[in-house]
């Protein structure tokens, strides 16, 4: 199996804030990593596909980066909607594995 | 496109779990396209269970030995979990999910649609 890796596992902060979330596989899997956001009792949604491309409909203050064994994903300004946890998945492997999650809270 | 997940909320233990996903507003026999299976025991991560093609061909994650299988009927645009002798440790919220295929690349997949959540508790 594939182990991804998420840091930190939760963060605090504030509206406006810049914020930055690790994602890290146990062997390189390209660019074969995408991000979800999930808020509590909701399914997750797609933010980010193959490492940095914006899913549609989702506020360009996402970004993701990365290739091989380390991704970022990145919130530029927080908003008040974005307080949710952030999920790291890879897609290089038939089994599917995702990161532990980062929550973030303010 | 739109997912509905639905099922049972409850399951004795050595009993079987079967839960069905209903896709409306397109097509299940997309030739871009998996259809999967996922849960979120309470309080940890997601899993992935199982994934089907239109085809009927299926991947199921090993760790499961076996008690997993994922099934298609194009005919009623629906994708189906079957679960054999749960465990206290199926106990989870079950999420069905479209798996896109990324264009320009034949074994990149991620979820783009998600149904909301079944909860299912398994006790006695």
């Amino acid at each position: 199996d594939i182990q991804m890796t998420q840091s930190p596992s939760s963060l605090s902060a504030s509206v406006g804030d810049r914020v930055t979330i690790t994602c890290r596989a146990s062997r390189g899997i390209s660019n074969f990593l995408n991000w979800y956001q999930q808020k509590p009792g909701r399914a997750p949604s797609l933010l980010i596909y193959a490492a940095s491309t914006l899913q549609s409909g989702v506020p360009s203050r996402f970004s993701g980066s990365g290739s091989g064994t380390d991704f970022t994903l990145t919130i530029s300004s927080l908003q008040p909607e974005d307080f949710a946890t952030y999920i790291c998945q890879q897609s290089y492997s038939t089994l599917l594995t995702f990161g532990g999650g980062t929550r973030v809270e303010i | 496109l739109q997912l509905q997940g639905s099922g049972p909320g409850l399951v004795k233990p050595s009993e079987t779990l079967s839960l069905t996903c209903n896709v409306s507003g397109g097509s299940i026999d997309s030739t871009s396209a998996y259809w999967g299976w996922f849960r979120q025991p309470p309080g940890k991560g997601l899993e992935w269970v199982g994934s089907v093609r239109y085809s009927g061909t299926a991947f199921h994650d090993p760790s499961l030995k076996s008690r997993a299988t994922v099934s298609i009927d194009t005919s009623s645009n629906q994708f189906s979990l079957t679960l054999v002798s749960v465990t206290a440790a199926d106990t989870a919220v079950y999420y069905c999910a479209r798996q896109i295929q990324l264009q320009g690349s034949p074994t990149f997949y991620y979820m783009d649609v998600w149904a909301t959540g079944t909860t299912v508790t398994v006790s006695s």
